[in-house]
């Protein structure tokens, strides 16, 4: 079985520019987080997508935004790119149940360079 | 919202025992989930409480206590491998995520 898988690899954008990262979860799995790891530092909660809503934010301006389509895949969008948006940004998705955000698996994450 | 609270590092030896403990501020607590990421890697998951108690899973046991808000991952045998850092997470109800502690980083020496 496959897991999450994230793209792309890496990116280097530069200050003002657009970026989309996408994320596929595994087959089966409906709902979708993005995270945000700056480097050295934790998990910062960004976006949960559950059967193709937004169920949660995170603490991150609107320019971060995203969405999630009818196959579960997800897209993260950042407008306006800053140099403090340079970070791995990581996918993870779990399974529909009641406590499905207890056990999430990660797939292996976008590393974000703005110059 | 939720907030939680762990070591930013520890050491130990190999071979030995280590814990890490974490406490919680939260509301509508459903459970504690542990996590694993070695550098420049993805968190894998290692195990999750709901109940108080103990769950074991190999050299690895998660401890939860409720009316303490408090946690712990226990690993026994220590390797060079387990070197990475270690997060705990807590789940809420309602329209909640997962909420990540800042994260322990484990530094085993030989």
């Amino acid at each position: 079985e496959a897991g999450v898988t994230q793209s792309p690899t890496h990116l280097i954008k530069t200050r003002g520019q657009q970026v989309t990262l996408r994320c596929s979860p595994i087959s089966g799995h409906t709902s979708v987080y993005w995270y945000q790891q700056a480097l050295g530092l934790g998990l910062q909660f960004l976006l949960w997508y559950d059967e193709g809503e937004e169920r949660n934010r995170g603490n991150f301006p609107p320019r971060f935004s995203g969405r999630q389509f009818p196959n579960y895949s997800s897209e993260l969008n950042v407008n306006a790119l800053e140099l403090e948006d340079s970070a791995l940004y990581l996918c993870a998705s779990s399974s529909p149940g009641r406590r499905r955000a207890d056990t999430q698996y990660f797939g292996p994450g976008t590393r974000l360079t703005v110059l | 919202g939720q907030s939680l609270e762990q070591p930013s590092e520890v050491t130990a030896v190999e071979g030995a025992i280590v814990q890490i403990n974490c406490t919680y501020q939260t509301s509508g607590f459903y459970g504690l989930s542990w996590y694993q990421q070695h550098d420049g890697g993805a968190p894998t998951f290692l195990s999750y409480n709901a109940l108080d108690g103990l769950e074991e899973t190999g050299r690895f046991s998660s401890f939860l206590s409720r009316s303490d808000s408090y946690g712990y991952l226990l690993l026994q045998e220590l390797q060079m491998k387990d070197s990475a850092s270690y997060f705990c997470a807590a789940s809420g109800g309602g329209a909640d995520g997962l909420t990540f502690g800042k994260g322990t980083h484990l530094i085993i020496q030989p």
